[in-house]
């Protein structure tokens, strides 16, 4: 069966400093895989996105990055966190196609002070 | 793009009861809506979905309706229980380049279920 995971669970990092949160897919080849974040009004705003390998779609324009150096890994990065940052951030995968659900992982909690 | 509304925000009911939650949808195209639960600190989780050539679909006392024509699609929860109690997320999407599927997210409701 397919698992995601992500880490930190929690992380707690102080204005300016860089940031890189990793996701992994178990299961499954060649999956989409998306980073969301989601403020305290409850939305899930979609960040990156990104169908293979080197390959990411940005949805807002931020001072973070992703990457995917692997196929089943996707790393959510930023050189000088601030402290509108602070959220907490999901992964998300599913398999190419039109109508597959996403599934996602357990998410990060990020507070930047 | 495609803009998904979600109401209400909140949801207040007592055990047993039913509840409600209503999305509209702006882009003609979506053809697949799924619903989401999500408990507090947790990712959320697939509950049902729906794809554009059905008008319902049940599974137990979870049922969601799909309205084409109006663009819009209700989750409808049946004998409430205080476990229900979660946030619920509506989406809304359609097939885009290279295969991804981009869903459209509501804002979400927070479901509160008092014993």
């Amino acid at each position: 069966s397919q698992t995601i995971h992500q880490w930190p669970a929690t992380l707690v990092q102080p204005v300016g400093s860089p940031l890189s949160l990793e996701c992994t897919v178990e299961g499954t080849s060649n999956p989409n895989l998306y980073w969301y974040r989601q403020a305290a009004g409850r939305g899930l705003q979609l960040l990156f996105y990104s169908v293979g390998i080197g390959q990411i779609s940005s949805e807002v324009p931020q001072n973070l990055s992703a990457s995917r150096p692997q196929d089943r890994q996707f790393i959510l990065s930023s050189k000088k966190l601030l402290l509108s940052d602070s959220g907490f951030y999901l992964c998300a995968w599913n398999g190419a196609g039109v109508f597959n659900e996403q599934f996602f992982g357990p998410g990060t909690r990020l507070t930047v002070l | 793009g495609e803009n998904v509304e979600q109401h209400p925000s909140t949801l207040s009911v007592q055990e047993g009861d039913s509840a409600v939650i209503k999305c509209t949808y702006s882009d003609s195209a979506s053809n697949y809506f799924p619903w989401y639960k999500q408990e507090l600190g947790k990712g959320p989780q697939l509950i049902i979905d729906i794809r554009s050539n059905v008008g319902e679909k049940k599974d137990q006392r979870i049922a969601v309706t799909l309205n084409k024509t109006a663009k819009h699609f209700s989750l409808h929860i049946t004998e409430t229980q205080p476990e229900d109690s979660a946030v619920y997320f509506c989406a809304a999407s359609r097939g885009a380049s290279g295969g991804s599927y981009i869903p459209t997210f509501g804002r979400g409701t927070s479901l509160i279920v008092h014993p």
